[in-house]
């Protein structure tokens, strides 16, 4: 069964690095999403992707956050500047376009966690 | 504004035992209702979700839930627990008339003792 992947599963950085994660959506899906999870709280909505451009953001989803398809495979997220309040664990997840409900599901990848010193 | 609640931190269930995982939820329009699993190390898994239809609704592993409109609750049930359902379970909800993100619950703490 096709699965949402992500790389790295862990990523280190000093405070004030930049850091991409990266994830491999299933492929015939055309709607993707970064959510994150901080340790001991909510899964929180970052950002949804459609058509190659942003079709909503939370707060959250400041300057510093930015998001990018490179090719017909990757989604990547970026921090340009990080800090320590970004760890946390971040999921990708990707839906397929159809609009029936037997198709709006999202489905999630492993997580990268992200630790910043 | 969209927000699903979770009351349960934690369950604890004997193997065997019926297992109900309680949620409620909150939307301006028509709710499309999700249920997650993490387990340890793990990614969100889906189990099942109620878009339309029939209000009793069946998932994976067994786990099934019910789409009450006037509680405003979904909450997931299954019949007997395993051991193997030990996990940590997440309710989520789309509000059907506005955008496709999922708003989560704080997630409730399944343990399922032999």
């Amino acid at each position: 069964e096709p699965e949402v992947t992500q790389t790295p599963s862990h990523q280190v950085t000093q405070m004030g690095q930049e850091v991409i994660l990266r994830c491999v959506p299933i492929s015939n899906h055309l709607y993707f999403y970064w959510y994150r999870q901080i340790l001991g709280q909510k899964v929180e909505f970052l950002v949804s992707f459609y058509n190659n451009e942003i079709s909503e953001k939370s707060e959250i989803f400041d300057d510093q956050f930015s998001v990018e398809r490179p090719d017909g495979s990757n989604f990547t997220l970026k921090i340009r500047s990080t800090k320590l309040e970004d760890s946390a664990m971040y999921f990708c997840a990707s839906r397929p376009m159809q609009l029936a409900p037997s198709t709006d599901t999202q489905y999630f990848g492993p997580g990268t966690r992200l630790t910043v010193l | 504004a969209q927000s699903v609640a979770q009351p349960e931190d934690q369950v604890n269930v004997a193997e065997g035992n019926p297992l109900t995982v309680k949620c409620t939820y909150s939307v301006s329009g028509n709710p499309y209702l999700f249920w997650y699993v993490q387990y340890p190390n793990r990614g969100l898994q889906f189990l099942l979700k109620y878009i339309t239809g029939d209000n009793l609704v069946k998932g994976s592993y067994g786990f099934e839930a019910e789409f009450n409109k006037s509680q405003t609750s979904f909450h997931l049930k299954k019949p007997s627990a395993l051991v193997s359902d030990s996990a940590l379970y997440f309710c989520a909800v789309r509000d059907g008339a506005a955008g496709n993100k999922l708003t989560f619950g704080g997630g409730t703490r399944v343990l399922v003792k032999p």
